[in-house]
């Protein structure tokens, strides 16, 4: 139980164009989704939050025009970059948490590893 | 200001050598601390949550404990399959969800 999956898994993307990452919860509704980036040998930065039908919660510094968060059901949730450029580069994953459960523990996706040239 | 920080940084163990691993948090309102592990190149995979003091939770080889201002995640006889980082995370009362990560023990077991 308790899976969560990303598509794709590897993106390679040119300058300026935008890309979306799609997370889903297979076996359990995602009533709150969470992405962060990961950047190498270091741990995982959260990006954003969100909740089945609200608006994402950005973290300080995290650009929303930029990184735009649609959760707009219970299993599915996307990221997509827009403009995307070589700083964002980077491993970003997805996790997801069943409020109804009564407990808190985040079941994370494979991550997607994003290359801009 | 909260934080979790987490020792050693890189541990190398023979094969069969215990030992453990230090998750350590200066944070109010704890309402779970949370142990993952993460090979190179994948997501976190989910091992244990502690909710309160003194509670302890076992899985195969390894083995969480949790006190007031810390966490011990022991490894008991490990594999070289046990290689991989291993995360703790707090989460605590009123931050929305949010979970506070450590930055990882990365754990090499020598065959």
């Amino acid at each position: 139980g308790a899976v969560v999956s990303q598509h794709p898994s590897r993106v390679i993307c040119k300058s300026g164009t935008s890309v979306k990452i799609e997370c889903r919860s297979l076996d359990f509704q995602a009533t709150t989704m969470f992405w962060y980036r990961q950047f190498p040998k270091q741990s995982l930065m959260l990006m954003a939050t969100s909740n089945e039908g609200s608006k994402a919660t950005y973290e300080q510094g995290v650009e929303k025009d930029k990184f735009l968060i649609n959760h707009a059901s219970l299993t599915l949730s996307t990221l997509t970059v827009t403009s995307a450029h070589p700083e964002d580069s980077s491993f970003y994953i997805c996790s997801a948490r069943d409020g109804t459960s009564g407990t808190y523990e985040q079941y994370f996706g494979p991550g997607t590893r994003l290359t801009v040239t | 200001e909260d934080q979790v920080t987490q020792s050693p940084e890189a541990l190398r163990l023979q094969e069969g050598e215990s030992s453990s691993l230090n998750c350590s948090y200066t944070v109010s309102g704890l309402r779970g601390l949370f142990w993952y592990r993460q090979d190179p190149g994948k997501g976190p995979e989910f091992l244990f949550t502690l909710y309160s003091a003194g509670e302890e939770k076992e899985k195969e080889r390894l083995k969480a404990t949790l006190t007031k201002k810390e966490s011990f995640l022991h490894i008991t006889a490990p594999k070289p399959e046990d290689s991989a980082t291993y995360l703790c995370a707090a989460y605590l009362i009123n931050t929305g969800n949010q979970f506070y990560f450590g930055t990882g023990t990365s754990l090499t077991v020598i065959p």
